[in-house]
């Protein structure tokens, strides 16, 4: 059973179009996160939720919607597409919301805007 | 945000030879994870250290937190193939996140 599992794996899209990645953890972990990883392997924290409450956001265009509908699922759902966006993003989760435990990574999202 | 640089940003070795990561910040953290990232995946944590001049190991490879919690080291002894991959230092304070370091990129040649 896969951890953290995040869906699709692959995402190519043109600009302008609106799309969602889900993301499931079966840790029953009470915090789940999305980050952004850039060309340069930069690991950056979009966004976190603790028991389905928004506790970080950072600044991220607001084109960029996290949803919880419970505290093993956090998606992503992301409009008006641009070419900036193409990244790999990772959904994580962590037993505790100060990450002091450490974070369980899904194996990522590699999102191409052409 | 709390810059985490590492050093060296890339690093090609052959099989058999020792080499050493750094993290450094002019922060002070309460903690500091390390990751290794495979590609094609996400970063597996490989430690967390909390104390200023804990040292761990983990089998080849040796973990230091500094004294002052500003900075941690990674050594590994005798690479492997299968020591390849992107290495990644997090620290964290009272807050409710973890920041990642600058990575390094370690490839070890057969």
């Amino acid at each position: 059973d896969t951890a953290v599992s995040q869906t699709p794996k692959y995402l190519v899209t043109q600009m302008g179009n609106d799309k969602s990645i889900k993301c499931e953890q079966n840790l029953g972990h009470d915090t789940m996160y999305w980050y952004k990883q850039d060309s340069k392997k930069f690991l950056k924290i979009m966004f976190s939720y603790n028991n389905k409450e928004l506790i970080i956001n950072e600044t991220v265009p607001n084109r960029f919607s996290p949803k919880s509908p419970d505290k093993a699922h956090l998606n992503l759902h992301i409009n008006s597409l641009e070419l900036g966006d193409s990244a790999v993003y990772f959904c994580a989760s962590s037993p505790v919301r100060t990450g002091a435990s450490g974070y369980t990574f899904g194996s990522g999202t590699r999102l191409t805007v052409v | 945000t709390q810059l985490l640089e590492q050093s060296p940003q890339f690093l090609s070795i052959q099989e058999g030879e020792n080499l050493t990561v750094y993290c450094n910040s002019s922060s002070v953290f309460s903690s500091l994870q390390w990751y290794r990232q495979e590609p094609g995946e996400g970063p597996v944590l490989l430690v967390t250290v909390v104390t200023g001049g804990e040292v761990k190991k983990l089998k080849r490879l040796t973990f230091q937190f500094g004294d002052a919690r500003k900075d941690s080291s990674l050594h590994i002894t005798a690479a492997q193939p299968g020591d390849t991959g992107l290495y990644l230092c997090a620290g964290g304070n009272t807050g409710n996140q973890f920041y990642f370091g600058t990575g390094t990129s370690l490839t070890v040649i057969p």
